[in-house]
């Protein structure tokens, strides 16, 4: 079984502040990936990599950065975080000629 | 751009009733669709997937056709049981890249069963 671990899992953060998810895979993928989950919006796609030291943007990348320094680890950087980007944040990872993605169990924050 | 409709946001049934959640997309060519369900506190899983027109994807009772020409990927279960209650979100996968972790997801659908 897949493993993706993302922390924390659970953050409040004050608006304007720098904020910092991570997500760690033990299954060798190539490809990561960040979604967002939103009531009327479904998942979208905020950031993918293929590959230690890649990051391409996903549909809505707009005051997102993110951060693949290993093949494991990937993170999503909100440098000046608003209310609006309060939501689900989840992390993925799928093999390069894989036929799925597996995710982690989410993040909730919370910009107040 | 490429989308995804599901007809229902949410569907209450009985256990041992019919299950039909409805999935339309928009795409160009041969798009690779999917069924994924979430349960509480999880992130979404796989189901299954289809590839091409007239494939049958199916897992755990649960199928669905790949059909072009309705541009649908309907999905059915003939008798629900309480531990289906989820949501379930249909997809399709980015065709230029063949990414399978490109997705664009509806809405989500949520599936409530009564013992």
């Amino acid at each position: 079984e897949a493993a993706v671990t993302q922390s924390p899992r659970n953050k409040v953060a004050v608006t304007g502040g720098k904020v910092t998810l991570s997500c760690n895979q033990t299954n060798n993928h190539n490809n990561m990936y960040w979604y967002r989950q939103d009531t009327g919006h479904g998942l979208r796609l905020i950031h993918y990599s293929y590959g230690a030291g890649s990051t391409e943007k996903g549909d809505i990348p707009d005051g997102y950065k993110a951060s693949r320094p290993s093949q494991e680890n990937f993170s999503l950087i909100l440098e000046l975080a608003t209310p609006s980007q309060t939501s689900v944040y989840f992390c993925a990872s799928g093999a390069r000629e894989g036929t799925e993605v597996f995710f982690g169990k989410g993040t909730r924050l919370t910009v107040v | 751009g490429d989308s995804v409709t599901q007809t229902e946001g949410q569907v209450a049934l009985s256990e041992e009733d019919f299950l039909t959640i409805h999935c339309n997309y928009s795409a160009s060519g041969y798009p690779t669709l999917f069924w994924y369900v979430q349960y509480p506190g999880e992130g979404p899983q796989l189901l299954f997937r289809a590839s091409r027109d007239k494939e049958k994807g199916s897992s755990r009772g649960f199928e669905a056709t790949y059909d072009k020409g309705t541009t649908s990927f309907h999905l059915r279960k003939a008798s629900v049981q309480e531990s289906d209650s989820a949501v379930y979100y249909c997809a399709l996968s980015d065709q230029e890249t063949g990414n399978t972790g490109k997705l664009i997801f509806g809405l989500g659908t949520t599936l409530q069963v009564q013992p």
